[in-house]
């Protein structure tokens, strides 16, 4: 059936490091990837996205990259600040979004 | 732009009641809302799919007695718990499409329900 998963249920970086956040994906037939991030009692706020013809694509701060061969996605975050701390979700979008388990982001001073 | 608000923010109810949770698109007109419904620590389920003007199409295991959802205009689409239990406390997230592509959603702050 289909899936979106994440490897890493916690992730804890150094101030200043980056941070990256992986997720793999059962559906190949998927056209639109997202990552959301969720603060505790929030709810998800849009980061990035990339189309399944793209395989990487930069944002401020911020890079997907999308490998369909193994149908994985990784969010990366450079410089990664005590503000990125909270959930990270990605979702794959098509007829509507499956959301994966999340990763929590921690980030140390 | 694309503001999603959601009403109650918190609700606590009893055991047996029925709670309203409505979801407000502020700035555009969403022709498709979308609820979801998240536990403690896991990840955001859709629960069902709301077009304006007509009926909302559930997700498997979901139960459309129990959950309903009314999309009455392009500003507001409501959900109603009826009848709620202890296991129906989650925390019930909304989103809302102006009709572009499916997967681009703007999502509202949510709303924590427990029952007791």
């Amino acid at each position: 059936g289909e899936s979106v998963g994440l490897h890493l249920p916690t992730l804890s970086v150094q101030e200043g490091d980056n941070s990256i956040i992986n997720c793999a994906y059962s559906n190949s037939a998927s056209d639109y990837f997202i990552w959301y991030k969720q603060e505790s009692g929030k709810g998800p706020q849009f980061i990035i996205d990339i189309r399944s013809n793209m395989d990487k694509r930069q944002g401020q701060r911020v890079t997907v990259l999308l490998n369909k061969t193994v149908k994985h996605l990784s969010l990366q975050i450079a410089a990664t600040q005590p503000g990125d701390s909270a959930v990270y979700f990605c979702a794959e979008g098509g007829g509507k979004l499956i959301f994966g388990q999340g990763t929590t982001l921690q980030v140390k001073p | 732009g694309a503001v999603v608000s959601q009403h109650p923010s918190r609700v606590i109810c009893k055991s047996g009641t029925s709670v309203k949770i409505e979801c407000r698109s502020l700035d555009f007109q969403a022709t498709t809302m979308f609820w979801y419904r998240q536990f403690p620590k896991q990840s955001l389920m859709l629960m069902a799919t709301s077009n304006e003007g007509s009926k909302a199409t559930y997700e498997q295991g979901v139960e459309k007695d129990k959950f309903l959802i009314n999309h009455a205009s392009l500003t507001l689409s409501t959900l109603t718990v009826t009848s709620a239990h202890p296991e129906d406390s989650s925390f019930y997230i909304c989103s809302a499409s102006s009709g572009g592509l499916p997967y681009e959603q703007y999502f509202g702050p949510g709303t924590r329900l427990t029952v007791t």
